[in-house]
């Protein structure tokens, strides 16, 4: 079975704060994907970035990086010097396209907040 | 190319009325995935259609809900006589190989 744990539920900083976001996961699969997404108020999935299972880099995009460490079974988010459009819900998820037919399963989120 | 797009966007049903949600794939697409995601939780998958046919419906209630995705037109997610704890956000999402792309989403809320 796969899970995805995204241990805070509700993280507030400051604006221009760096946060950071955990995501554990645990899969038996040796190929799968990992995704992060945000949820603004508005309601939509805002795609941000996926990673295979193979690749280790981590990314950097603009104000977002993502560390990826199979070793722990984590990939991790981080946004520096926040802002406050910012503030959503950001989930991480899991999916492997050769077992559990390619479904993705989804933490329960971070509520992220970032005040002026 | 559009993307996912489903509709209605928002859909207010009282209880015992039917709901009928509507997502169109991305062109070229032939997987679809319908999601749940309840107030103030994370998307639960509940089934995995390919054209035709119910791949994976293992996240789907038993009764009254039900899922085509037919030669031609959208994927229906069907809810038959809703309850208030049908009330959620329900996403789609399609792909051609292993990547999702997500639609908007449509909410139901459920008088």
């Amino acid at each position: 079975a796969q899970k995805v744990t995204q241990a805070q539920t509700e993280i507030s900083v400051v604006e221009k704060e760096d946060v950071t976001l955990d995501c554990v996961y645990e899969t038996r699969d040796t190929t799968y994907y990992l995704f992060w997404y945000k949820q603004p108020p508005s309601g939509e999935l805002v795609f941000l970035i996926r990673r295979n299972s193979f690749d280790e880099q981590n990314e950097i995009s603009g104000r977002y990086s993502w560390n990826f460490q199979k070793s722990t079974s984590s990939f991790n988010f981080t946004i520096t010097a926040s802002q406050v459009v910012d503030s959503a819900v950001y989930f991480c998820a899991l999916s492997s396209p050769n077992t559990n037919a390619g479904k993705s399963t989804f933490g329960d989120g971070t509520t992220l907040t970032v005040k002026p | 190319n559009a993307g996912v797009m489903q509709n209605p966007r928002h859909l207010v049903r009282r209880r015992g009325q039917e709901a009928r949600l509507r997502c169109s794939p991305m062109k070229g697409h032939s997987h679809v995935y319908w999601y749940r995601q309840l107030p103030e939780e994370g998307l639960k998958f509940m089934v995995y259609l390919q054209k035709e046919n119910i791949i994976d419906e293992s996240g789907m209630p038993k009764e009254r809900f039900s899922a085509e995705f037919p030669k031609e037109g959208p994927s229906i997610l069907r809810i038959q006589q809703v309850v208030r704890g049908d009330s959620a956000a329900y996403f789609c999402a399609s792909s051609y190989s292993y990547e999702q792309y997500f639609g908007p989403g449509t909410r139901l809320t459920v008088t």
